[in-house]
């Protein structure tokens, strides 16, 4: 199976901007998890969707939105960009389905997002 | 879910040696999964254990969770300089959300 795909995967933009990321997850997965990744702040989780619901979300600004399409591709918003946007974002999907237990997650190799 | 926080923060190494990484959690879990990440790039899943599991074997890893003090370690036996990494303990609860701490940063030297 082709693993999770993320596009594009460097992204310049300035500040005030808005970007769109997209996710591809592994074919039949249907959660889609989206992580922002700075030096200061490590790994943080952005919002999980399954079957086009958002299932859960972090402590983000309501600038950072989501969705997923009905073939469980994702993606991710941020409009108003601030320097300290720049990150490394992190999209994973998950075979999921239940509240009981977390499975695998597999992680796409994350979209650069630079913001001047 | 919940933080796992990871213990050491960094580890520096020689090829050949093993490598221990812990994780200490605070509330009861489903299961705990280990993940890698190589600089800047995407997390690699290596290992889950699930709460009625008390030791797992991948390779050179070897996992254990001990529940009753909500702890697991990572053990890399005989390691390479490709095992030079951040590695991550992913403690599940349920839900959703995958709350990642900190990490390991191992650094092996050939």
């Amino acid at each position: 199976k082709a693993g999770v795909t993320q596009t594009p995967r460097y992204l310049i933009k300035t500040r005030g901007q808005q970007v769109t990321l997209s996710c591809s997850p592994i074919s039949g997965h249907r959660s889609v998890s989206w992580y922002q990744q700075t030096p200061g702040q490590g790994l943080q989780f952005l919002f999980e969707y399954f079957s086009e619901t958002q299932r859960n979300k972090g402590n983000f600004p309501g600038r950072f939105s989501g969705r997923q399409f009905s073939n469980s591709r994702s993606e991710m918003n941020v409009s108003t960009l601030e320097l300290g946007d720049s990150a490394l974002y992190l999209c994973a999907s998950s075979s999921t389905r239940d509240t009981k237990s977390t499975d695998t997650q597999y992680f796409g190799p994350g979209t650069r997002l630079t913001v001047l | 879910s919940q933080q796992g926080e990871e213990d050491p923060q960094a580890l520096s190494i020689q090829e050949g040696e093993n490598a221990t990484m812990n994780c200490s959690y605070k509330t009861s879990i489903n299961n705990l999964q280990w993940y890698r990440q190589n600089s800047g790039r995407g997390l690699v899943h290596l290992i889950l254990i699930r709460s009625n599991e008390r030791e797992k074997h991948s390779g050179r890893l070897r996992v254990t969770l001990d529940t009753s003090k909500k702890s697991s370690s990572l053990l890399i036996t005989a390691s390479r300089a490709a095992d030079t990494a951040s590695y991550f303990c992913a403690p599940h609860t349920g839900g959703f959300k995958t709350i990642f701490g900190a990490g390991t940063r191992l650094f092996v030297k050939a």
